[in-house]
């Protein structure tokens, strides 16, 4: 059975300081998501990581895959106040072949102070 | 935008109603999920539909059940509410087959 782990759940950052979320999974999958949450709100799609050593950059986010570590990482660089937000990785389950079917870490909920 | 909705967006009902939640895309794609989020849980499939009629169940499928008559509609119903399945529904699309995954809205539900 697949398992997603995210650390920290809970992120209390200063403004323009870098910080790391750690996402690790329990068995073999080459396909992880990484999504954002605002109170509230839905999922809006961060990143898509397909294969090992797959580095992927947008604003002040990085996200990196080493899939035979089974650990994707979330690097946040020079935080500011907009990235306060939950961010879920997801893991394709594999469920019989894949379908799509993910299994969500519980979310970090990062906070971004002045 | 993707063009999925869902409806209703609220809702609050009783133990032991039946309810039916409704995901529409406009977009004619195939693959469609059923998600439920719950503090301290993420999110947890449901059930899942890669076609027409063709429905598969997910993680915590038990006292729901699923339709998709038409490629549009994806129907989540709980046939008998109960005060543990008050939660945020949120239906998805796959824009890329099974992948890359699109969220709707949510509806919360609450069952008192």
């Amino acid at each position: 059975e697949l398992k997603v782990e995210q650390n920290p759940l809970f992120l209390s950052m200063q403004e323009g300081k870098n910080y790391t979320i750690y996402c690790n999974y329990s068995t073999t999958s080459d396909r992880l998501y990484w999504y954002r949450q605002d109170p509230g709100k839905s999922l809006e799609s961060l990143f898509v990581l397909l294969s090992n050593g797959a580095v992927k950059q947008e604003g002040r986010l990085m996200a990196s895959l080493d899939t035979k570590a089974r650990l994707s990482t979330l690097h946040i660089t020079a935080a500011v106040h907009d990235l306060s937000a939950t961010y879920f990785c997801a893991v394709d389950g594999n469920y019989g072949g894949s379908q799509g079917n993910l299994i969500f870490g519980k979310g970090t909920k990062l906070s971004v102070k002045p | 935008d993707a063009g999925i909705t869902q409806s209703p967006r609220h809702k609050v009902t009783e133990t032991g109603t039946p309810v039916t939640l409704r995901c529409h895309q406009t977009e004619n794609h195939r693959y469609m999920y059923w998600y439920r989020q719950d503090p301290g849980h993420g999110l947890r499939l449901i059930h899942y539909s890669y076609g027409v009629k063709d429905t598969d169940k997910g993680e915590v499928s038990d006292g729901y059940s699923v339709s998709r008559s038409k490629t549009e509609d994806f129907l989540l119903t709980l046939e008998s509410a109960t005060s543990s399945q008050t939660s945020v529904y949120f239906c998805a699309i796959g824009l890329a087959g099974p992948y890359e995954q699109y969220f709707g809205p949510g509806t919360r539900l609450t069952v008192t």
